[in-house]
């Protein structure tokens, strides 16, 4: 059973407008939440994250919202600019491991 | 829903020894990879392999480390002769296609003493 669900396999977003990225989780136990951004043969590398104990986490451009009651997470990217073109990964922690989405792709066109 | 599964889920080795840490990615991807974590660090590429050959590889991916596909379901991470700083937990993935869809395995805590 996938614990961490990210069904948008890619998303498509004007440079300037709104990139939002989405994800759902299942496993309550969860209590911090992260997100990756991914470009080819590298690592995913850290973006941001919250906690289960907040709703809302800003930074700069991103912000994640986390909806506990719904078990949904996203990602808001304002404005989006072409270099944020990349795999997005959504992850969730509950003890010691980390366990991933699949990962969104996102293309920002100028 | 299909799993990446990874065995064992801890290992401890004494530094200096061989260590293989096993993956069986989904049967039908074509696109498997290999990444740590070094605790408090970065999620760090190391290698990707595809129709029976490595693809892409890191700086970290030196001779001290080998991939093998040694049939059908297995995709192995060998490293030969372990140091102090290879403790990380490393994390297996395989995608369908190049570049996207991967599933991530829950990881391999490599504790090396």
């Amino acid at each position: 059973d996938q614990q961490v669900k990210q069904n948008s396999p890619s998303l498509s977003v004007q440079e300037g407008r709104i990139s939002i990225l989405n994800c759902d989780y299942t496993n309550s136990m969860f209590d911090y939440f992260l997100w990756y951004k991914k470009y080819p043969a590298e690592g995913p590398t850290f973006l941001i994250s919250i906690s289960s104990i907040k709703d809302k986490n800003e930074d700069g451009r991103f912000t994640v919202f986390l909806n506990k009651s719904a078990k949904h997470l996203s990602l808001h990217i304002v404005p989006s600019q072409p270099g944020d073109s990349a795999v997005y990964f959504c992850a969730a922690s509950g003890y010691s491991t980390l366990t991933f989405g699949k990962g969104t792709m996102l293309l920002v066109s100028p | 829903e299909p799993e990446v599964t990874q065995t064992p889920s801890h290992q401890v080795t004494q530094m200096g020894q061989e260590v293989i840490l096993r993956c069986v990615p989904i049967s039908n991807h074509l696109y498997f990879y290999w990444y740590r974590q070094i605790l408090g660090q970065k999620v760090e590429f190391l290698v990707s392999f595809y129709n029976n050959e490595i693809s892409e590889k890191s700086e970290i991916f030196d001779d001290q480390f080998s991939v093998e596909r040694p049939d059908g379901s297995n995709f192995t991470l060998k490293i030969r002769s372990t140091k102090l700083e290879d403790s990380a937990m490393y994390f297996c993935a395989s995608s369908e296609a190049a570049g996207y869809g991967y599933t991530f395995g829950s990881g391999t805590r490599l504790t090396v003493v």
